[in-house]
């Protein structure tokens, strides 16, 4: 099993152009992530998807959308960036038939804006 | 709401030292907590869990326990290694929300 995938590792963009970030987990989990993290801050959630079908905003979700295209794949997509969203990108996923939370990360998506 | 509080860091440790990183949180309900460690340049992995008050989450070494009378999941390992080098995040499952919330991170550096 490959887990949670991410695609691309790295990315520059220039201010005011947008980009996809993919995602793709191989677990059959009904939940998945988006998260940022940025030095001293921890990982803040950008946007969640439940179920495929629906999506949630999390505590950051200003600038970003996504899309839950299948069980499998959740993509967030920047539309127009800012030097405020360089950040490390991470996607999670996880089963949450049991209620224990316990997600599993991908490798990150390291993203800068100048 | 629901929180989780780290103790700052860097922490910086000689091979084969005591290892503690505090952390405590703030919750309505029973959470279930974690510790996660970010490798260097590498996703979150979980580390270990609990998710009853007085268990005891074990892995590689490392160990917490979850005290619901003091709200802490203190992590420890009793020798640490130049490989335990990484950031350890404590997080909590909520039951309010239904999400994980993670503390802002740890940094260990263990010096051969």
């Amino acid at each position: 099993n490959a887990g949670v995938t991410q695609t691309p590792k790295f990315q520059v963009l220039k201010t005011g152009q947008s980009m996809t970030l993919q995602c793709a987990q191989d677990m059959n989990h009904n939940s998945m992530y988006w998260y940022r993290q940025d030095p001293g801050m921890g990982l803040r959630l950008i946007y969640y998807s439940a179920s495929e079908g629906t999506t949630d905003k999390g505590e950051v979700p200003n600038g970003y959308n996504v899309s839950r295209l299948n069980k499998r794949e959740f993509s967030l997509r920047l539309e127009s960036a800012a030097p405020s969203q360089t950040s490390v990108y991470f996607c999670a996923s996880s089963n949450d038939a049991g209620r224990t939370y316990e997600q599993y990360f991908g490798p990150g998506t390291r993203l800068t804006v100048t | 709401g629901d929180s989780v509080t780290q103790m700052e860091g860097p922490v910086t440790l000689s091979e084969e030292a005591f290892l503690t990183i505090n952390c405590t949180y703030t919750a309505t309900g029973y959470p279930s907590l974690f510790w996660y460690v970010q490798y260097p340049g590498e996703g979150l992995q979980l580390l270990l869990k609990a998710t009853k008050a007085d268990d005891k989450g074990s892995n590689k070494g490392f160990e917490a326990t979850y005290r619901k009378e003091t709200t802490s999941f203190h992590l420890e390992k009793g020798s640490v290694q130049v490989s335990d080098s990484a950031v350890y995040f404590c997080a909590l499952g909520s039951s309010n929300t239904g999400k994980l919330i993670f503390g802002q991170g740890t940094t260990l550096q263990v010096k051969p």
